[in-house]
């Protein structure tokens, strides 16, 4: 079946610690991976993605890690601040033949201590 | 400027009544999509719609209709509301198939059926 995600729901760290926020996927034709952050009252926004030739991506301040063979990806955040709390989805894209799915995980509550 | 935009944000209604929620996007995209996020924040693929012809349709009950006048628009119909209807109704968009491009999402319509 389609799955992502481990049941993680949520995750305290302290103001200027790095958090670390982990996904699996099930599906191992899966081609493209995305991370989205969802602020409270609002959709989820697109925070950084990768592509299943790649193991590892950097943005401002996250990094995203594919470990295509235990099919795990991760999001790290480096020296967490107030304004990264928020509900963390990773995503994956499954390519059908005329069409492609993009299937959300459970999701990760981030709670930042200041 | 918003790129996706949604409404109405919040709907209260009734069992058994007729609804709508319409959705705009002004990034050119050609693929839109509905996503149902329901209490535990679990996001839900509903519909796929790409230059107006529908791609994905994932057993959602029939009372739920989507209709998209245009590449831009991609409105929600649903007929004899029930209380398992009750959650927060989330429109996207992405550049052509989403193999490609991360979705942009609006900020939703909470739904809520008495």
């Amino acid at each position: 079946g389609e799955s992502v995600g481990l049941h993680l729901p949520t995750l305290s760290v302290q103001e200027g610690d790095n958090s670390i926020i982990n996904c699996a996927y099930s599906n191992s034709a899966s081609d493209y991976f995305i991370w989205y952050k969802q602020e409270s009252g609002k959709g989820p926004q697109f925070i950084i993605d990768i592509r299943s030739n790649m193991d590892k991506r950097q943005g401002q301040r996250v990094t995203v890690l594919l470990n295509k063979t235990v099919k795990h990806l991760s999001l790290q955040i480096a020296a967490t601040q107030p304004g990264d709390s928020a509900v963390y989805f990773c995503a994956e894209n499954i390519r059908k033949t005329s069409y492609d799915k993009v299937i959300f995980g459970p999701g990760t509550s981030l709670s930042v201590i200041p | 400027d918003t790129a996706v935009s949604q409404t109405p944000k919040y709907l209260v209604t009734q069992m058994g009544n007729d609804k709508s929620i319409k959705c705009e996007q002004n990034l050119g995209h050609d693929t839109m999509y509905w996503y149902k996020q329901d209490s535990k924040k679990f996001l839900k693929i509903m519909f796929s719609y790409n230059n107006k012809e529908l791609i994905i349709n994932e057993t959602v009950p029939n009372r739920f209709s989507p209709k998209s006048p245009d590449k831009a628009h991609l409105n929600l119909h649903i007929n004899s509301l029930e209380l398992g209807d009750s959650a927060v109704y989330f429109c996207a968009s992405s550049q052509e198939r989403s193999y490609n491009s991360p979705l942009h999402f609006g900020n939703g319509t909470r739904l809520t059926v008495t």
